[in-house]
């Protein structure tokens, strides 16, 4: 069974949607979850990181379920500039430098 | 500027001619790791240093070598390249480990013939 798993999409949206991500992983010993930003064959960026509470930053809200080891992206009123690819992270618990990211989801976002 | 940088950015070589790719981070990291990026496969990681001295397998290890002798360096070698590693490669750093935001090089495109 692979670390993470991530459905590639794509999801094309208009703008303003409401559109979620999500993102399993298999190992739960996971400490640490992150989503990235990728455009375009670039290098990834980190969009932002997951807490265990949930945490929102602007139209982004990242939440972590460990009963049923799932992270996942919400993204609100979605702009155009939104489009882009969406991995996800997460490291192992018992081996802290291995850092799995998932496929990515495509996302497209039009006017 | 704070940044990871990598050469080539771009390499077309043979099958069997042994190539470098380096790797420089100047944000004092102590953790670099390397990363290929295949369609349909994601991002997977090569290996991983701790820190100076310090490396370890990552998921796909088979064909590469890596050595840290400066905190700074990463250099990836490939011995004997074979076609089924062309592809992009990243190179990454954080300040104490994979549980810290990854800090990314902009990559270098491989094609092996």
């Amino acid at each position: 069974r692979k670390e993470v798993e991530q459905d590639p999409g794509p999801f094309n949206v208009p703008e303003g949607a409401t559109v979620a991500f999500n993102c399993t992983y298999s190992n739960s010993a996971s400490q640490s979850f992150f989503w990235y930003r990728q455009d375009c064959r670039k290098e990834p960026k980190l969009l932002m990181s997951v807490y265990s509470s949930g945490n929102e930053d602007g139209r982004f809200t990242a939440q972590l379920n460990r009963a049923s080891q799932y992270i996942s992206l919400l993204i609100r009123d979605s702009k155009l500039s939104d489009s882009a690819t969406y991995l996800c992270a997460v490291n192992r618990g018992s081996t802290l430098g291995r850092l799995y990211f998932g496929r990515g989801t495509q996302l497209t976002v039009w006017p | 500027e704070a940044q990871v940088t990598q050469n080539p950015r771009y390499l077309i070589t043979v099958t069997g001619k042994k190539l470098t790719v380096t790797c420089s981070q100047n944000m004092n990291h102590e953790y670099m790791s390397w990363y290929r990026q295949d369609p349909g496969l994601g991002l997977r990681q090569i290996y991983y240093s701790m820190n100076v001295e310090v490396t370890d397998k990552g998921d796909v290890p088979e064909g590469y070598k890596v050595s840290r002798k400066e905190k700074r360096n990463f250099p990836l070698i490939l011995e004997s390249p074979s076609p089924n590693q062309t592809s992009l490669y990243f190179c990454a750093s954080s300040l104490h480990g994979s549980g810290y935001e990854q800090y990314f090089g902009p990559g270098t495109r491989l094609t092996v013939t």
